[in-house]
């Protein structure tokens, strides 16, 4: 399995764009990189994906290198209802058409006022 | 549209006791997947469903775990003589086969 890296945590102040690093350096040329995020009592959210091109939605953007080592997604303006635990995967395929996805710790975001 | 609908929201059973948890998945979804989350774990795979083939038991932890999707659509996991170490948060994802997942918001499962 490709595994992920990402800090324990992360704070960022109300309003200002929140860059969320993930290291992910043993990644297979045609594996996608996931965010999710989770927030208190909730299930799993999505947020975006990309292969090796950087990728925007209305949520978030998406930055990933060249080497695909690493990837940083970015919250441009950050609110308090942004505060969750932000998971950063590499989705694997298991076999039979499955993609089991396998959440690390993840790094808890706090947006403070 | 509707997204992936899971009941009961809670569930507090006893020790030996049998629960079924059921996922909606989202309309057209033919892959679904159920996780459990322990506290402060990460998403543990249980078991994983396509269309009408064969699913996928890797990940169910004991035979005392199993799941069953009717009509290739709404899935059942059954916990039979449950144990105070299945008390987690059941999750549920649905997805166009090889696409992104799509949760609901869990079944949080209390085995006293």
């Amino acid at each position: 399995d490709a595994k992920t890296t990402q800090p324990t945590s992360m704070d960022c102040a109300e309003g200002r764009a929140a860059n969320l690093p993930c290291n992910h350096s043993t990644i297979s040329g045609n594996e996608y990189v996931y965010w999710y995020r989770q927030i208190h009592s909730q299930g799993p959210q999505y947020i975006i994906h990309g292969l090796k091109n950087n990728e925007t939605n209305e949520m978030a953007s998406l930055i990933i290198t060249e080497d695909r080592k690493s990837s940083t997604l970015i919250l441009p303006h950050a609110t308090l209802r942004d505060t969750a635990v932000y998971y950063c995967i590499v989705r694997v395929y298991s076999g039979a058409g499955s993609y089991q996805l396998t959440f690390g710790k993840g790094t808890k975001l706090s947006v403070i006022p | 549209g509707a997204g992936v609908s899971q009941s009961p929201s809670n569930k507090v059973t006893e020790k030996g006791k049998d629960v079924e948890l059921r996922c909606d998945p989202i309309s057209g979804h033919t892959a679904l997947y159920w996780y459990r989350q322990s506290l402060g774990q990460g998403l543990e795979f249980l078991i994983y469903f396509q269309g009408n083939s064969a699913p996928d038991k890797s990940g169910l932890p004991s035979d005392r775990f199993s799941a069953e999707r009717t009509g290739g659509s709404v899935s059942t996991l059954t916990i039979q003589r449950t144990q105070q170490e299945d008390s987690a948060v059941y999750l549920c994802a649905s997805s166009i086969q090889g696409e992104t997942q799509y949760f609901g918001p869990g079944t949080r499962l209390l085995v006293l």
